[in-house]
């Protein structure tokens, strides 16, 4: 079953400005990941945020989490053309599937020059 | 890429022919995957591998056959496939199964015709 959902489905914005996505997800986790997918390729690993951390950051990358409300957002500041790409939020899939991530159906962020 | 390699790149196939997806990593991780993506669906994970182990399957199809020789490399054998079948096919590895970050190579884009 799906487990993390992302919003918006796909935004759009010019290069310099802020993008923010937000992934829900269902049920409890002990940490949450953020990949990057570059059209048509693999997935690239982005940021991992622990259940027990509010806020992450990582160069132009933050990340929040909320395990009250279920939801993580991820804010790309300054963006580039280079941003372009589909972000997946990633949980595991927990109970008995060790080791099984869950992704969602991502946000495809486009930026343009 | 990222120490993961897929080949081929891109597959045609006809839905009576054999072929094969290859995967390598050269990480030296323990744990292997193979993912499905398809249009307008969330990744989906096929096969789990630990130490040349398969651990998860993942009510796959058995025109989907998997084969891990080594820790190093993953073969994904398919043979009487269906149009439905053409997809993104992901490889990723990770340190060991329960491992957070997954590594992907850049999957084989597959068109059964």
């Amino acid at each position: 079953s799906q487990q993390g959902e992302e919003d918006p489905q796909a935004l759009s914005i010019q290069e310099g400005e802020n993008a923010t996505m937000n992934c829900s997800y269902k049920t409890s986790i002990n940490n949450l990941q953020w990949y990057r997918q570059n059209s048509g390729r693999g997935l690239v690993h982005l940021i991992l945020i622990r259940s027990n951390e509010r806020e992450k950051h990582s160069g132009r990358l933050r990340v929040t989490l909320d395990t009250s409300k279920k939801s993580s957002s991820l804010l790309i500041t300054a963006s580039r053309a280079a941003d372009t790409a589909s972000y997946f939020c990633v949980s595991p899939a927990g109970g008995t599937s060790y080791g099984k991530l869950t992704f969602g159906q991502g946000t495809i962020l486009t930026v343009h020059p | 890429e990222t120490g993961v390699t897929q080949t081929p790149r891109h597959l045609v196939m006809g839905m009576t022919n054999k072929k094969s997806l290859k995967c390598e990593q050269h990480l030296g991780h323990n744990a292997m995957y193979w993912y499905k993506q398809s249009a307008k669906k969330p990744l989906e994970l096929m096969f789990v591998y630990s130490l040349e182990e398969r651990v998860e399957n993942n009510s796959v199809p058995s025109r989907f056959s998997p084969e891990c020789p080594n820790s190093s490399h993953l073969f994904l054998h398919l043979h009487t496939l269906q149009p439905e079948d053409s997809a993104l096919y992901l490889c990723a590895s990770s340190q060991d199964r329960g491992a957070l970050e997954q590594y992907f190579g850049p999957g084989t884009r597959l068109t059964v015709t």
